[in-house]
């Protein structure tokens, strides 16, 4: 059951578009399609912002989107804003029937 | 609305066993699959363990399998996790949430677990 891997940290300006990618293996990203992403500022509760890969949560904004392909998946937000800084994780379905979380990704507006 | 409330959370001794509670409403519960998140101080998500809708099955990471119960009562609309033979290193905020084809759509708000002599 080893994490997903993710970049500790990524950073962008406002406005500029950024990529967290969330690499994991055929037992897990690469073999379900129910991977999905949370965004959690500090000492707050994870929210799911996207899940089955592309698919955005009521509320969350088009600026935020998912893909996958093999076994990586990638949270793209475009048009950084202030309020984006937090952090970020990916989760993914094992084929053993467990959840598996990536590391985490710093998003660091600048 | 939906409302996931952990509890049961504090300072326990090494080797000791505590039990946390959490409280849903604003959903039919009996009707979804819940798990355990945790996350360690500074640290990142850590999955748990999840249970089905009737409780008749349950699945844990290794790293708490034989130590750690997940259980529920759907009467009580009520997740439960029995930790035993807690370590240092069980130091946590543990989540409950609620599961949405095996992805975590609500989350409760954590409960802070010590473990420490």
């Amino acid at each position: 059951q080893s994490a997903l891997t993710q970049p500790a940290s990524v950073s962008g300006s406002p406005g500029q578009s950024i990529t967290i990618s969330c690499t994991g293996t055929g037992s897990d990203v690469g073999s379900h399609n129910s991977v999905s992403w949370y965004q959690q500022y500090p000492g707050k509760a994870p929210k799911l912002m996207i899940y089955d890969v592309s698919i955005r949560t009521s509320g969350v904004s088009k600026r935020f989107s998912g893909s996958k392909s093999g076994n990586t998946a990638s949270l793209t937000i475009s048009g950084l804003q202030a309020e984006d800084e937090a952090d970020y994780y990916c989760s993914s379905y094992t084929t053993s029937t467990t959840l598996v979380f990536g590391g985490g990704t710093k998003l660091t507006v600048l | 609305e939906v409302q996931l409330v952990e509890s049961g959370g504090g300072l326990v001794q090494p080797g000791g066993s505590l039990r946390l509670s959490c409280a849903a409403s604003g959903f039919t519960f009996s009707t979804y699959w819940m798990h355990w998140v945790r996350q360690a101080p500074g640290r990142g998500l850590v999955w748990l363990s999840h249970l089905n809708t009737d409780g008749s099955i349950a699945t844990y990471a290794d790293s708490v399998q034989g130590r750690f119960t997940i259980s529920r009562d759907n009467a009580k609309n009520t997740l439960y996790l029995q930790m035993d033979s807690l370590r240092a290193e069980d130091t946590a905020v543990y989540y409950c949430a609620r599961a949405f084809r095996q992805q975590l759509i609500h989350w409760g708000q954590g409960t802070l677990v010590t473990v420490s002599s």
